[in-house]
């Protein structure tokens, strides 16, 4: 079955310190992958994608994934969390040629002062 | 761009009543998906739209459920009747290949 697991519940960073948050999928071929944050009570708003080629993609807020095959995970990664990062993360993929998007259960980051 | 829109915006109804969800997706988008999010089951695809037409709708819970793309620029949701297990935030989010743009939601809250 294809599936996206995001193994944190909850992550508790000091402000100022690095962040990686991990997924995996499983799926049987290369999907396109996603991360989304959420703040509370808004919508989901998008802060990378990956397709192909480069492995290291660049998103907003300072944000960076990096797609490794070998182990089928797009961890999440800031060097520098802010205290305005504090929200939940959402891992998503789909497969190729196809809509269906399906999300992992979110990392709920909380960032102390 | 004015982002993919949703109304109403939070609802509050008693439990029998007839409740409709709107959303407008961003204009050139032609799929439209609609989601729920709840703290048991996190985020579900009840259906979406490629179209204008119904492409999946096997995450629709049951027949209280229905959902509408009359044009390329407006969706509904129904529930009739509602029922206090449909509390939860909807999410619409449109799409033209394969990134999903998300809605505010609607925080829905039956009696």
């Amino acid at each position: 079955a294809q599936s996206v697991t995001q193994p944190d519940i909850h992550i508790t960073v000091s402000e100022g310190a690095s962040l990686e948050l991990r997924c995996n999928y499983s799926y049987g071929a290369t999907p396109y992958l996603f991360w989304y944050v959420q703040s509370p009570g808004q919508g989901l708003q998008l802060l990378l994608k990956y397709f192909s080629g480069d492995t290291l993609v660049q998103g907003i807020k300072g944000f960076e994934a990096e797609f490794k095959r070998s182990q089928s995970s797009f961890n999440l990664r800031k060097p520098s969390v802010h205290w305005s990062d504090a929200a939940e993360y959402f891992c998503a993929v789909v497969r190729y040629n196809n809509n269906d998007m399906r999300f992992g259960a979110g990392t709920r980051l909380t960032v102390k002062p | 761009d004015a982002g993919v829109i949703q109304s109403p915006r939070h609802e509050v109804t008693e439990m029998g009543q007839e409740v409709t969800l709107r959303c407008k997706p961003i204009s050139g988008h032609n799929s439209l998906f609609w989601y729920r999010q709840t703290m048991m089951r996190g985020l579900e695809l009840l259906i979406y739209f490629n179209n204008n037409v119904p492409i999946d709708d096997s995450g629709m819970p049951e027949d209280r459920f229905s959902a509408k793309m009359p044009n390329a620029s407006f969706s509904t949701l129904k529930i009739q009747p509602s029922e206090p297990r449909d509390s939860a935030v909807y999410f619409c989010a449109s799409s033209r290949v394969e990134t999903q743009y998300f809605g505010p939601g609607t925080r829905l809250l039956v009696l």
